[in-house]
């Protein structure tokens, strides 16, 4: 059974750095793109990047380029969402979601983890 | 690519037939995909390739289009059909943008 198991909710400060986390079972790890999606409280969903665990190949979204880092470690099948300085506006729910190829037709999200609710306080 | 969805929300009874309807801004082809997401809970795929249903997905969801207007339709609403409904274009990198949702509601 594939499944995607995301780390538990977390609650920072800003300038706070964070590393969450998105691990793979079930499946090749190494064969799927891995990407991550936000979603805002109240909000819809914002595509944020994408990683292919198999040689570390990450896109991301101009939205997200630089606020974010994304990883994977394929000897785990895990990959990472990062921040270096949490802004009170990256308050939000993460999730990160398989895509079974790069080529466009494959391009969509058919397993999704439970999500990883990150809170952003002074 | 920016992707339009109407209505933002409906309500309707079990039984209905619904109709949501997402707009892209240029044309993608085929390549959309529409997400059910229920409150609390990660999205789920339902069609991608504008019309290929997901494994495992109740045959009562369809849907159509190409080029820059695309459907979903639930031919008859089921109870458990409520929550929040995406579609995705699969076109254009960077960023392949959803649509701002359309909220299902019974009825």
């Amino acid at each position: 059974e594939v499944q995607l198991v995301q780390s538990g909710a977390e609650v920072k400060k800003p300038g706070e750095s964070l590393k969450i986390a998105c691990k793979g079972s079930g499946y090749s790890f190494t064969s799927y793109w891995i990407a991550w999606v936000r979603q805002m409280p109240g909000k819809g969903l914002e595509w944020m990047g994408i990683i292919y665990p198999g040689d570390s190949d990450t896109r991301y979204s101009p939205s997200f380029q630089g606020q974010v880092t994304i990883s994977a470690d394929k000897s785990i099948s895990t990959a990472y969402l990062q921040w270096s300085s949490l802004k009170a506006s990256d308050t939000a729910m993460y999730y990160c979601a398989r895509q079974p190829g790069i080529a466009v037709p494959l391009r969509y999200f058919d397993y999704w983890g439970q999500g990883t609710l990150v809170t952003v306080s002074s | 690519i920016q992707l339009t969805q109407s209505p933002s929300s409906l309500s309707a009874s079990v039984g209905d037939r619904v109709t949501i309807t997402c707009r892209a801004s240029q044309g993608i082809s085929s390549y959309l995909a529409w997400y059910q997401q229920k409150p609390g809970k990660a999205p789920k795929l339902l069609i991608y390739a504008a019309s290929t249903l997901q494994s495992g997905v109740p045959s009562r969801f369809s849907g159509s289009g190409s080029g820059t207007d695309f459907t979903l339709t639930i031919s008859s609403l089921q109870p458990e059909d409520f929550g929040t409904y995406y579609c995705q274009q699969l076109n254009s990198y960077p960023a392949l943008t959803f649509g701002g949702g359309t909220k299902v509601e019974i009825k």
